[in-house]
């Protein structure tokens, strides 16, 4: 157990689907993180928040929303996905200010798209 | 964030101690080196870091050139459970956006042998 607490491990949604996945962290960290890894790629941010704020979003589509609605809980809400949205999907945290910016990350969500 | 170039591949017999070389030519002087390592489907695992001194904890030791512009992950006694990808990552630590955002490369992968 790192301390980043992801659930579930695994789904399987079909296209038409709304579910959620959910990360949960008491590190006292005040910023989190979803990144997206699909196969033989390397990790690729979706969105940060710092301090519960969002301030990056990278060009993800809008089937991906993600919601933060304290700093120890981070949820990534999924609808209408299509079949190349199957990845691992991490969350990850950290000390938004300070000199250390280490990362913890999350066992991470299988998620599969039929 | 400065760009770092490694290995695709590398192999260590168990026991052996395991170096694996990360070129970061134009690090900036405030940029410090990352390692992180990530063992199949889980997340990415934090393994240390450093500016320009050499490092060591109980996981690895980081020797990094006297110019930084390299710097080497010394894994002194390799086992099988050390068979990961590990990423060799530059970015500064503090000032600038007020979150760590760490950007992931492909990453050595490491095979640990019998």
């Amino acid at each position: 157990e790192t301390g980043v607490t992801q659930t579930p491990r695994h789904l399987v949604m079909g296209m038409t689907n709304k579910k959620s996945l959910k990360c949960e962290q008491h590190l006292g960290h005040n910023a989190m993180y979803w990144y997206k890894q699909s196969a033989k790629k390397p990790l690729e941010l979706m969105f940060v928040y710092s301090l519960e704020e969002r301030v990056e979003n990278n060009s993800v589509p809008s089937r991906f929303s993600p919601e933060c609605p304290n700093s120890s809980h981070l949820f990534l809400h999924l609808h209408t996905l299509q079949p190349e949205d199957s990845a691992l999907y991490l969350c990850a945290s950290s000390q938004a200010q300070g000199q250390y910016y280490g990362y913890t990350f999350g066992s991470g969500t299988r998620l599969t798209v039929v | 964030d400065a760009k770092t170039t490694q290995p695709p591949s590398m192999d260590c017999a168990e026991g052996r101690a395991a170096n694996l070389p990360c070129n970061h030519s134009t690090i900036s002087g405030n940029e410090y080196v990352y390692w992180y390592r990530q063992i199949h489907s889980q997340g990415p695992q934090y393994i240390i870091h450093g500016l320009k001194n050499n490092e060591t904890n109980e996981m690895a030791s980081l020797i990094i050139t006297e110019d930084r512009k390299s710097s080497t992950l010394i894994l002194p006694h390799a086992t099988l459970r050390d068979t990961a990808v590990y990423y060799c990552i530059v970015r500064v630590a503090s000032g600038g956006t007020s979150y760590g955002k760490l950007t992931f490369g492909q990453g050595t992968i490491l095979t640990v042998h019998p």
